[in-house]
């Protein structure tokens, strides 16, 4: 159980166009997603954290408008990165926890396979 | 807010032999500490964890520690082998909030 899917696993872009990456909880209903960006040879960075039905949480120094996060069911997550650019070229992690606060809430995170994205 | 410090950031062992990766954390509010394992291009796999009501917790031929005084806890892998060989991620979270995660162990058992 606790399967977490990502949706491409790479992906190659012009630079200036958007790319959208799926994550999915194939087992579980997901109450809260986190996606992290992590670059060559560095740790996780937690960009964003979101909840089913509302509006994500951004971490500071990461740019809303142009890292969108959707979480519209309990199963799946999208990140959009809009007008892409060489820089933004990364692994994108996404991650699930299940559960709610009271009723079994458990913080363990779940991760996906990750999502290798190039901006030419 | 946490700070967590993984050592060492690279640690070779000859196949057979145990591994040991520290972690620090500076919350003492800090409750779940888990140790996740990611091999080259894929996402991180959780190996173990433990809560801060419980000292020590072992799967097989991996075992964490935790230290609440000294805010540490610590990974050991026995009896390491070949497909061990990748890089260890520490974290510590408190109640609800996200994982603060050290910079990584990369482990290299050699056969």
């Amino acid at each position: 159980g606790a399967v977490v899917s990502q949706h491409p696993s790479r992906v190659i872009c012009k630079s200036g166009t958007s790319v959208k990456i799926e994550c999915r909880s194939l087992d579980f209903q997901a109450t809260t997603m986190f996606w992290y960006r992590q670059f060559p040879k560095q740790s996780l960075m937690l960009m964003a954290t979101s909840n089913e039905g509302s509006k994500a949480t951004y971490e500071q120094g990461v740019e809303k408008d142009k890292f969108l996060i959707n979480h519209a069911s309990l199963t799946l997550s999208t990140l959009t990165v809009t007008s892409a650019h060489p820089e933004d070229s990364s692994f994108y992690i996404c991650s699930a926890s299940r559960g709610l606060p009271g009723v079994g809430f458990t913080n363990e995170q779940f991760f996906g396979p990750g999502t290798r994205l190039t901006v030419l | 807010g946490e700070n967590v410090e993984q050592h060492p950031s690279t640690l070779s062992v000859q196949e057979g032999d145990s591994a040991v990766i520290k972690c620090t954390y500076s919350d003492s509010a800090s409750n779940y500490f888990p140790w996740y394992k990611q091999e080259l291009g894929k996402g991180p796999q959780l190996i173990i964890d433990i809560r801060s009501n419980v000292g020590e917790k072992k799967d097989q031929r991996i075992a964490v520690t935790l230290n609440k005084t000294a805010k540490h806890f610590s990974l050991h892998i026995t009896e390491t082998q070949p497909e061990d060989s990748a890089v260890y991620f520490c974290a510590a979270s408190r109640g609800y909030s996200t994982l603060t995660f050290g910079k990584g162990t990369m482990l290299l058992v050699s056969p």
